[in-house]
C-alpha cells in the first residue's frame, strides 16, 4: 500500500490566493482527518470525517477554510483567501473505523502565504 | 473528554542514556493510547500503542511505554540512546469513538555524541 498520500508538499502562494491541499487516504480506511502544524500551536484536529461524512469540524479556524470528501479515495482542504498566519505544515491521516487503530499521516504539504 | 501533557517541549541525552519521554493523560473512558515519532521534514510515523491489552508494550527502534492507570501516565522510554533517535515524539489519546486522536504538543528529543 502507498500510504496516504497528499499532495502537493510545497506550495508557496501570495496573499489572498485561494489554496487546495488534496489527500488521498489508504484504501479501505473510513475515517480521515486534516490536521494544521505550526511551531506556535503544535498539532491541531482541523476536520475529521467518517465514511465521508464530516463528523466535527469544530477546529477549523475560520470561514476561509473548508473542507470536502466526495468520495472514499479523496478529499480536499481549501483556503481561501488566504492569508500569511495560515503558513503551516498540513497533514492528512486515515485509519479504518470498527476497531482502534491508528491514525496513518501522509507527508504533509508546507504551505507559505507571502 | 480526553486530552494529554507531555511535559518537557525539549530533552537532551547523550548517546547510550536511557531515554524517558513523559505523558501523562485524561480520560473519561478507558483510553487508548500511542506514541508517534516525526523526523523533520516528514509525518508522524507509530512508534508503539495501548489498546487494553498488556500494560507494557514494546514498539519500533527499541521503544517502549508502560500504561499505568493508577498513574495516568504512559511514558515512553528506550534503555539506550542513538544518535538516530533524535526527533520530536508525541503522545497521543483517542477514546475508541471514531478514532478521533489527541495530540499532545510534543517532546524534541536531542541525542549528544
Amino acid at each position: 500500500d502507498a500510504g496516504v498520500i497528499q499532495s502537493p508538499r510545497h506550495e508557496v502562494t501570495e496573499m489572498g490566493q485561494e489554496v487546495t491541499l488534496r489527500c488521498k487516504p489508504i484504501s479501505g480506511h473510513n475515517s480521515l482527518f486534516w490536521y494544521r502544524q505550526t511551531m506556535m500551536r503544535g498539532l491541531e484536529l482541523l476536520i475529521y470525517f467518517n465514511n465521508n461524512v464530516p463528523i466535527d469540524d469544530s477546529g477549523m479556524p475560520e470561514d476561509r477554510f473548508s473542507a470536502k470528501m466526495p468520495n472514499a479515495s479523496f478529499s480536499t482542504l481549501k483556503i481561501q483567501p488566504s492569508e500569511p498566519r495560515d503558513s503551516a505544515v498540513y497533514f492528512c491521516a486515515s485509519s479504518p473505523v470498527g476497531k482502534v487503530t491508528e491514525a496513518f499521516f501522509g507527508q504533509g504539504t508546507r504551505l507559505t502565504v507571502v | 473528554a480526553q486530552s494529554v501533557t507531555q511535559l518537557g517541549s525539549h530533552v537532551s541525552v547523550s548517546e547510550g542514556a536511557l531515554v524517558l519521554l513523559r505523558c501523562n493523560y485524561s480520560s473519561s473512558v478507558p483510553p487508548y493510547l500511542f506514541w508517534y515519532v516525526q523526523y523533520p521534514n516528514q509525518g508522524l510515523q507509530l512508534l508503539l500503542k495501548y489498546t487494553s491489552a498488556a500494560t507494557l508494550v514494546k514498539g519500533i527502534n527499541g521503544f517502549e511505554a508502560e500504561f499505568k492507570k493508577s498513574e495516568t501516565s504512559f511514558h515512553l522510554t528506550k534503555p539506550s540512546a542513538h544518535m538516530s533517535d533524535a526527533a520530536e515524539y508525541f503522545c497521543a489519546v483517542s477514546d475508541g469513538n471514531f478514532n478521533k486522536f489527541y495530540f499532545g504538543s510534543g517532546t524534541k528529543l536531542n541525542v549528544k555524541p
